[in-house]
Parts: structure tokens; sequence; C-alpha cells
């Protein structure tokens, strides 16, 4: 189980605006402006799309954003294309025992 | 352009060791801190550990799973991190990747990753 809890799964059509959620704890989420989000397509590696809950890194499309409220970040995706179809991951740093914790990930299909 | 390239992985036996490298170019290594990442097959991310860079100290964090069994380190001068990894298990079993920190002194984001390389451990 992973410490961070995602929806398994989010579906929409071409153009229109999903979120994902991720929620922690006050430990992490909550107690932190520590969260990441990541994309990943079949058999490539993570590409980062949203850190410190809101910053986009150059390159990144607009239609990616982020935000955060009590212990529950979210990721919004704002006119969905089909290249947006992967693996979305959220992780934030914690004070617990293990400092970096990801979500389980969630599935975004574009219909 | 900033490249990572993971190396090292394969078909090992249970109980065994394995040293994974990062050869880094594009960047200074020993400016930033180092991070691993593992998944499963058909799984999701798990952290494993990182190492600061030389301005903290070099010191290192890992997950709790891992703890006491894996072990980062780093030689700057030859810009390779590695990972070095003993008594493996089956459930060891994972692409790993490095990949640069953007945050020094804690675990933060990760703004390039390695391609990965796979580790089997199985008799």
């Amino acid at each position: 189980q992973s410490a961070l809890t995602q929806p398994a799964s989010v579906s929409g059509s071409l153009g229109q605006s999903i979120t994902i959620s991720c929620t922690g704890t006050s430990s992490g989420v909550g107690g932190y402006d520590y969260v990441s989000w990541y994309q990943q397509h079949p058999g490539r590696a993570p590409k980062l799309i949203i850190y410190d809950v809101s910053n986009r890194p150059s390159g990144v499309p607009d239609r990616f954003s982020g935000s955060k409220s009590g212990n529950t970040a979210s990721l919004t995706v704002s006119g969905i294309q089909a290249e947006d179809e992967a693996d979305y991951y959220c992780s934030s740093f914690t004070s617990s025992s293990t400092p970096l914790v990801f979500g389980g990930g969630t599935k975004l299909t574009v219909l | 352009e900033v490249q990572l390239v993971d190396s090292g992985g394969g078909l090992v036996q249970p109980g065994r060791s394995l040293r994974l490298s990062c050869t880094a170019s594009g960047f200074t290594l020993g400016d930033t801190s180092m991070n691993w990442v593992r998944q499963a097959p058909g799984r999701g991310l798990e952290w494993l550990g990182f190492i600061r860079s030389k301005t903290f100290g070099g010191t290192t964090e890992y997950a709790a799973s891992v703890k006491g069994r894996f072990t980062i380190s780093r030689d700057d001068s030859r810009g390779i991190a590695y990972l070095q990894m003993n008594s493996l298990k089956s459930e060891d079993t994972a692409v790993y990747y490095c990949a640069r920190g953007g945050f020094d002194y804690w675990p933060n984001y990760f703004d390039y990753w390695g391609q990965g390389t796979l580790v089997t451990v199985s008799s």
C-alpha cells in the first residue's frame, strides 16, 4: 500500500479537463509544499511535470497545473490531448522514517 | 544536454549482491543530490534513497524498506553515482532509475532521470 493515495484510473474525452487527487497526511502533503507530479508513458522513464505543488518545469505545457488543499494535492490537465494518455504519479517529502514517498499512480485514458 | 545513463542490471541469484551505476553528463554531478527509484513489473514507483552533494556533506538517506541493505555512493570526479544492493531478494526485481535531485538537502523533486536498468533476482 502506497503512502500517498491516488485513484487507480481516470478518463476524459479529448479537450476535456480532468483532475487527479493525491491524499497524504499532515506530516507530508499537508505539512510541506514539496509535492511533485510525474508523467510516465509505457516503457519510458518518468518525466517531471509539476514541482513544489504548482510549479511547471520549462517545456511542460501550461495545460498541466497543480494545487493543494490540506492533505490533498491535485493535478489538473485542462484540454487533454491524446499524448497525455499515460500514468501519473505524485510524490511528497515527509517527516517520517522514509522521507520521500510516491502515490500508487493513476492511469489516464483519453477517450 | 543533461543525461543520466543507468547500467549494471541483470540476472542475480537471491542473497547475492549487485552494484548499479549512473553516469552523468551535461552537468556537474558534484553540485547536485542524486536519488535512486525503482519500479517493480507492473507496479508503481518506489523511492529508495539519495545522497547529498559534498556541499551538504555527501550524506545519505534511505527508505525504511531498504535501509541497511542498500548503499548509495558517488564519485564526483568520474561523474558516477552508485547503488550497492546486498542480500537481494526476489521482491527486489524491478527497473532501477537514478534521478537528479532538484533540491539538495532533502529529497524533493527529480528533474532528470536515467533510462533505467532491469534487475532480476531469481535462482
